[in-house]
């Protein structure tokens, strides 16, 4: 059975700082990976997707993910925070056949 | 036009009321689905339809009822439900079922008193 496992429920950062939030996934075979936002009092919109094509994915925002099979990680990182980053972060495992399997999600706090 | 709409936005109920979700894409997608947002908890998926057709049910009580009267609607009716129904309740569309790529509406925020 898949499972998504994101570590630190929230993360805070200064504004300029690295934004690096951490996703580790279970999977029998290789899954498709994605990344996504939801911004106070909306739904959740799609960052990101791994599809096993190129291990490194660049996503919107200035957001990029890489996928590393040795590790079943698939971090999501930014190298500045802004302000308007402040939300909260989803990483979510699929595979042919079954259902998106999303993990609990980590807020992402940006301070001036 | 947004492409997934949820309406209401914010709906407030008893226990005892009988009320509707509302969910409409304009993505010409053939899937769509309900999901349910609780607080410290993980997404749970309740309902996927596929060209109108349910495909999966995750174990939902049946005081939720879905209705899918076509690829581009799909509704949720609420009857007796309990407190801990209260939830942000999220629709969203794919291109089909065979996917993980979603589009979500910005969900309908569900008190049940």
């Amino acid at each position: 059975a898949q499972s998504v496992t994101q570590l630190g429920s929230h993360v805070s950062v200064s504004e300029g700082a690295l934004v690096l939030l951490r996703c580790n996934y279970s999977s029998s075979v290789p899954p498709y990976l994605f990344w996504y936002v939801q911004y106070p009092n909306q739904g959740l919109q799609l960052l990101l997707k791994y599809t096993s094509a190129a291990t490194l994915v660049k996503g919107i925002n200035g957001f990029e993910a890489e996928f590393k099979k040795s590790e079943t990680s698939f971090h999501l990182t930014k190298p500045s925070a802004h302000m308007s980053d402040a939300a909260e972060y989803f990483c979510a495992v699929w595979q042919a056949g079954t259902a998106l399997i999303f993990g609990k999600g980590t807020t992402l706090s940006v301070s001036s | 036009e947004t492409g997934v709409t949820q309406t209401p936005r914010h709906l407030v109920m008893g226990m005892t009321n009988k009320k509707s979700l509302k969910c409409e894409q304009h993505l010409g997608h053939n899937a769509m689905y309900w999901y349910k947002q609780s607080a410290k908890k993980p997404l749970e998926l309740m309902f996927v339809y596929s060209l109108e057709e349910r495909v999966e049910n995750n174990s939902v009580p049946s005081r939720f009822s879905p209705e899918c009267p076509n690829s581009s609607h799909l509704f949720l009716h609420l009857h007796t439900l309990q407190p801990e129904d209260s939830a942000l309740y999220l629709c969203a569309s794919s291109q089909d079922a065979n996917t993980g790529e979603l589009f979500f509406g910005e969900g309908s925020r569900l008190t049940v008193l």
